[in-house]
C-alpha cells in the first residue's frame, strides 16, 4: 500500500516570497512515479511534474523547482517569487510502476497555498 | 485539442436515488480514470477503464460502477445514493497504452450534492 503525507494543510505568504510545499511518501514498491498537481478554485487538477524513482535529479521549471530525496522519501516543491495566481491547492501523488496500476494515483491531502498581494 | 469534458457540472439528488455521470476523454486517449474528492477523505481512486474494460478498481462499495464505450467515453453510476456520496467526481484521461505511466489530464469535475 502507498501513503502520501502533506503535513502542511494551509500556507499563507506575501507575494514575492519563496514557499516550499512538503511531501513525504511511503511505498513498498522499489519503482514508482511521483507527481505534483495544482487545483485552482475551478476544480480541475493541473499536472505540474512527474518524477520517477530512478531519477533523483532536482528539476527547475521557471519559478518552480522540485527536490526529490529518496533517502528521506520526500518530494518537495518550491515556488520562487510567489504570485497571487499561484494561490491554489497543491497535491502530491504517487503510483507504483507495475503492470495495471500505473494510472492509479494515491494522493496526499493537499496544501492550500494563499499568496497575498 | 479539446480537453476532458464532464457532464453535468453540478447535480443535486436525494438519498436513495441513483445518478450517472459522464466523461469524454481527450481525442485519442483510451484510458479513463475516475476519482472522488471529499473534504474528509480527499482524493480517492474509484476505477480505471481501458478499451471498454475495467482495469483497476479502488476500495469503494459495489454501488459505484462504471463503463466505457467504444469511443472511449465513460460513465460512472452510483446507485442508492447516501449523504456521504456528496463529492466532486473527477475524471482523468490518458493514452493508456502499455503499462507505463501516461500523463493524466483531468476534467473540471462533476459536483454531486446528495440531500
Amino acid at each position: 500500500a502507498q501513503k502520501v503525507t502533506q503535513a502542511q494543510t494551509e500556507i499563507s505568504v506575501v507575494e514575492k516570497e519563496d514557499v516550499t510545499l512538503d511531501c513525504v511518501y511511503e511505498t513498498r514498491d522499489t519503482t514508482y512515479y511521483l507527481f505534483w498537481y495544482k487545483q485552482p478554485p475551478s476544480g480541475e487538477l493541473v499536472f505540474l511534474i512527474r518524477r520517477n524513482s530512478f531519477d533523483e535529479q532536482n528539476e527547475i521549471s521557471g519559478r518552480y523547482s522540485w527536490n526529490f530525496q529518496k533517502s528521506t522519501s520526500s518530494f518537495n516543491f518550491t515556488i520562487t517569487a510567489s504570485q497571487v495566481v499561484d494561490s491554489a491547492v497543491y497535491f502530491c501523488a504517487l503510483t507504483p510502476i507495475s503492470s495495471g496500476s500505473a494510472r492509479q494515483l494515491t494522493f496526499g491531502s493537499g496544501t492550500q497555498l494563499t499568496v497575498l498581494p | 485539442k479539446a480537453g476532458v469534458t464532464q457532464t453535468p457540472r453540478y447535480l443535486i439528488k436525494t438519498r436513495g436515488q441513483q445518478v450517472t455521470l459522464s466523461c469524454s476523454p481527450i481525442s485519442g486517449h483510451r484510458s479513463v480514470s475516475w476519482y472522488q474528492q471529499t473534504p474528509g477523505q480527499g482524493l480517492q481512486f474509484l476505477f480505471e477503464y481501458f478499451s471498454e474494460t475495467q482495469r483497476n478498481k479502488g476500495n469503494f462499495p459495489g454501488r459505484f460502477s462504471g463503463r466505457q464505450f467504444s469511443n472511449s467515453r465513460s460513465e460512472m453510476n452510483v446507485s442508492t445514493l447516501e449523504l456521504g456520496d456528496s463529492a466532486l467526481y473527477l475524471c482523468a484521461s490518458s493514452l493508456g497504452a502499455g503499462t507505463g505511466v501516461n500523463e493524466q489530464f483531468f476534467g473540471p469535475g462533476t459536483r454531486l450534492t446528495v440531500l
